[in-house]
């Protein structure tokens, strides 16, 4: 069963703009991950976030974590077309497992 | 080397042939993954091995059977697959099983027919 739910299930948005993505889910966590997927190509991690921590930066991409309502978000500022792509948050779970959210196809226009 | 190489890149085969997917990295790490992905859905576990030793299998169909030889190598042999078995098949490992990052291989494009 999946654990992640992102929102929105799509976003289009201009190059320069930000993007915001969000991300719930359902049972407590030790950490979190969001990935990235060109099509048809394997997954690329972006950022781990852990429990313990509210916000985390790398680059252009920002992850917040709040545990109390269950959610994260990424933002990608700055977008250009090269971040067109589908983002998949991911929560762990019980036996080393990773249970991936449906994720958000991203189009940045140029 | 952060790298997880998988081969072949794509793969048709009929129903009933044999055919094997292999996976590869030299990061020393100990946990490998074999994913199921279906178009415009999120990656599905099918099999993890901690130490060469076989410690998930998500009830997947004995069509698909995995193996790890060595530290470095997975391998996903394939027999008397139905044509819903076309899939991106992923592979990705990490340092120890657990939840930290996956690196993910590119991915083989199956298609039965």
């Amino acid at each position: 069963s999946q654990q992640g739910e992102e929102d929105p299930q799509a976003l289009s948005i201009q190059e320069g703009e930000n993007a915001t993505m969000n991300c719930s889910y359902k049972t407590s966590i030790n950490n979190l991950q969001w990935y990235r997927q060109n099509s048809g190509r394997g997954l690329v991690h972006l950022i781990l976030i852990r429990s313990n921590e509210r916000e985390k930066h790398s680059g252009r991409l920002r992850v917040t974590l709040d545990t109390s309502k269950k959610s994260s978000s990424l933002l990608i500022t700055a977008s250009r077309a090269a971040d067109t792509a589908s983002y998949f948050c991911a929560t762990d779970g019980a036996n080393s497992k990773l249970t991936f959210g449906k994720g958000i196809t991203l189009s940045v226009r140029p | 080397d952060t790298e997880v190489t998988q081969t072949p890149k794509h793969l048709v085969m009929g129903m009933t042939n044999k055919k094997s997917l292999k996976c590869e990295q030299h990061m020393g790490h100990r946990a490998m993954y074999w994913y199921k992905q279906k178009a415009k859905k999120p990656p599905e576990l099918m099999f993890v091995y901690s130490y060469e030793k076989l410690s998930i299998n998500e009830s997947v169909p004995s069509r698909f059977s995995p193996e790890c030889p060595n530290s470095s190598l997975l391998n996903l042999h394939l027999h008397a697959l139905q044509p819903e078995d076309s899939a991106l098949y992923l592979c990705a490992s990490t340092q120890l099983a657990g939840t930290d990052t996956q690196y993910f291989g590119p991915g083989t494009r199956l298609t039965v027919l």
